[in-house]
């Protein structure tokens, strides 16, 4: 399992505004996942993208994936205050036998400001 | 919706101690993980399971450590002799049938040794 690296570290944004946050990873893959953590908390899964799937919507979040770039996006539309938290990615290698092990990077803290 | 469920939320020992960690899975799930994550650091994946046997392990997850599923629904890491920097929170994770599937995380047990 590789690690994926978001991107940036920290953002810090007003109640309402978007929010980009992007991961890059180093081999092909069969798909990426996002997470999200609340500070202190278990991690809950956002959305999973699938390689052959280049855009993906669930409420108020779209996740794309490029991979000849190797690189996804993960924009949180009209953000609210309960945003707040650490967003992560983890890329699933393709083949293997990783057995679904995920590698967390440092992740991209997400404030967003009432 | 079903959930990981965790127990204790807090777990405090003396060195040198062993602790046992429980988790209870979602119920169809057939895979399960533990994670753990040091204060301000990543989340690093210590080991899956998956028919009744480790299915792949890190480096973290040496001899003190070990895992159980001893009734069907019971999900157990147990660190046999704990050390200062055993103290962390853990966090236990299931997925289903399909491997690439998303983990269902639980909220976690502090785990502070003294």
């Amino acid at each position: 399992s590789q690690q994926g690296e978001e991107d940036p570290q920290a953002l810090s944004i007003q109640e309402g505004e978007n929010a980009t946050m992007n991961c890059s990873y180093k081999t092909s893959i069969n798909n990426l996942q996002w997470y999200r953590q609340n500070s202190g908390r278990g991690l809950v899964h956002l959305i999973l993208i699938r390689s052959n799937e280049r855009e993906k919507h669930s409420g108020r979040l779209r996740v794309t994936l490029d991979t000849s770039k190797k690189s996804s996006s993960l924009l949180i539309t009209a953000s609210r205050a309960a945003d707040t938290a650490s967003y992560f990615c983890a890329p699933a290698n393709a083949g293997g036998t990783s057995y679904g092990k995920l590698t967390f990077g440092q992740g991209t803290i997400l404030t967003v400001h009432p | 919706e079903p959930e990981v469920t965790q127990t204790p939320s807090h777990q405090v020992t003396q060195m040198g101690q062993e602790v046992i960690l429980r988790c209870v899975p979602i119920s169809n799930h057939l895979y399960f993980y533990w994670y753990r994550q040091i204060l301000g650091q990543k989340v690093e994946f210590l080991v899956s399971f998956y028919n009744n046997e480790i299915s792949e392990k890190s480096e973290i997850f040496d001899d003190q450590f070990s895992v159980e599923r001893p009734d069907g629904s019971n999900f157990t890491l147990k660190i046999r002799s704990t050390k200062l920097e055993d103290s962390a929170m853990y966090f236990c994770a299931s997925s289903d049938m399909t491997v690439y599937n998303e983990q269902f995380f639980g909220p976690g047990t502090r785990l502070t040794v003294l």
